[in-house]
């Protein structure tokens, strides 16, 4: 059964820090991977897509990498700003039609 | 360009009541999910529609019942309300990997 793991589960940092999140997945044979940002009460953002053929996706000051072979994924933010504080989610799909499973989450403070 | 809507947005029900969560996409997209977020414990999909006219079950679809009503609109069913279904349900619409989710609909059950 597929896992997704995202560690830390919360992190605060003063703002300007450069920033890494990690996903990791018990089972290698994914099809997709995808970053999704989610503000409280809200709901959830697509930021990434790094698709099964590829190995990261930059969008702005965020970059995502995938490594298929060790099960992991990282989502680097540039320049940490307080607008970027919520929560982030990283999602893998396996077996088709864009079923999602999903870690639990960061949830990431940014403070002035 | 609404994206994917879902109404309503709030809902109290009392143990053993029933009710109907829409939700409709303007993207054109073949897929559409409905997922549900309790604490601690992420997403995990309810049931999913991979293209007009068929449905399937996800990890946790006990307790629910969907239809496909046509392309743009996806809706779920709680037959009879039990405290263990109150959560927040999101709906989601997917094309090429990608998924847009709505904003979802924050469910007690008393």
């Amino acid at each position: 059964k597929q896992e997704v793991t995202q560690i830390p589960a919360a992190l605060s940092v003063p703002e300007g820090e450069n920033l890494v999140l990690n996903c990791s997945f018990t089972d290698s044979a994914i099809y997709n991977l995808q970053w999704f940002r989610q503000d409280p009460g809200k709901g959830l953002t697509s930021l990434l897509l790094i698709q099964s053929s590829q190995r990261e996706q930059t969008s702005g000051r965020l970059n995502a990498s995938l490594d298929k072979s060790s099960g992991r994924s990282t989502l680097y933010i540039a320049a940490s700003q307080p607008g970027d504080s919520a929560t982030y989610l990283c999602a893998v799909e396996r077996g088709g039609y864009n079923k999602l499973i999903f870690g639990a989450g960061t949830r990431l403070a940014v403070h002035p | 360009n609404a994206g994917v809507t879902q109404t309503p947005k709030f809902q109290v029900l009392k143990t053993g009541q029933s009710m109907t969560l829409q939700c409709a996409q303007d993207m054109n997209h073949n897929s559409m999910y409905w997922y549900r977020q309790d604490p601690g414990m992420g997403l995990r999909l309810i049931y999913y529609s991979a293209s007009e006219g068929t449905t399937d079950k996800g990890e946790v679809p006990n307790g629910y019942n969907v239809s496909r009503l046509n392309k743009r609109e996806f809706s779920l069913r709680l037959e009879s309300a039990a405290p263990s279904q109150t959560s927040v349900y999101f709906c989601a619409s997917s094309e090429a990997g990608e998924a847009f989710f709505g904003p979802g609909t924050r469910l007690t059950v008393l």
